[in-house]
């Protein structure tokens, strides 16, 4: 099975800054990848699919990018209201389907 | 307005069994594959199963597989999980999830989730 590393698995970053997360595919899996932003205490939420299409409703300080095996979540612009984990999710296949283990992302 | 209700969760023993339900209303639901999604506390994400929109595929992942049957009643508008042979590890909040468009697995309209523990 394809296996799903994030990096970090946690960060803190201040008000405004530029926020990028790493994920990495075992394998190729062309641009199948979604990202969860999942708040405290909260249901997780679709932010991005296909590696870089941006779901709706989103702000648009988020990005994603990559192919194959190497992708990035990118927050532009750190907002308070970003705190959260992140979640990558591969789906190129049929299941299994594969999280990434999560980045926790504060605020310094 | 799309929403996803997960009933069911409650403390059960080591070996015992349980349904989990999840109530869709707001969109057509035979048109949608949908899956069910677990986190342990304080963990991360684990896909648990899914089903396609007639109940002719289903696929588990290896965790549960033998234990956990995933169904759906679509002129109820329900998705269901059978939980035989419960583990301590089976504790967790269930999410039922819809997959917006297939054959491409992801999640986007998630529900509040039901919490089931596994406890002597």
């Amino acid at each position: 099975d394809i296996q799903m590393t994030q990096s970090p698995s946690s960060l803190s970053a201040s008000v405004g800054d530029r926020v990028t997360i790493t994920c990495r595919a075992s394998q190729g899996i062309s641009n199948y990848l979604a990202w969860y932003q999942q708040k405290p205490g909260k249901v997780p939420k679709l932010l991005i699919y296909a590696a870089s299409t941006l779901q709706s409703g989103v702000p648009s300080r988020f990005s994603g990018s990559g192919s194959g095996t190497d992708f990035t979540l990118t927050i532009s612009s750190l907002q308070p209201e970003d705190v959260a984990t992140y979640y990558c999710q591969k789906y190129n296949s049929a299941p299994p389907i594969t999280f990434g283990q999560g980045t926790r992302l504060e605020i310094k | 307005e799309v929403q996803l209700v997960e009933s069911g969760g409650v403390v059960v023993q080591p070996g015992g069994s349980l349904r989990l339900s999840c109530a869709a209303s707001g969109f057509t639901f035979d048109d949608y594959t949908m899956h069910w999604v677990r986190q342990a506390p304080g963990k991360g994400l684990e896909w648990v199963s899914l089903i396609s929109w007639d109940g002719g595929s289903t696929y588990y992942a290896d965790s549960v597989k033998g234990r956990f049957t995933i169904s759906r009643d679509n002129s109820k508008n329900s998705l269901y999980l059978q939980m035989n042979s419960l583990r301590t590890e089976d504790t967790a909040l269930y999410y039922c999830a819809t997959n917006p468009r297939i054959p491409y697995y992801y999640m986007d309209v998630w529900g509040k989730g039901t919490t089931v523990t596994v406890s002597s």
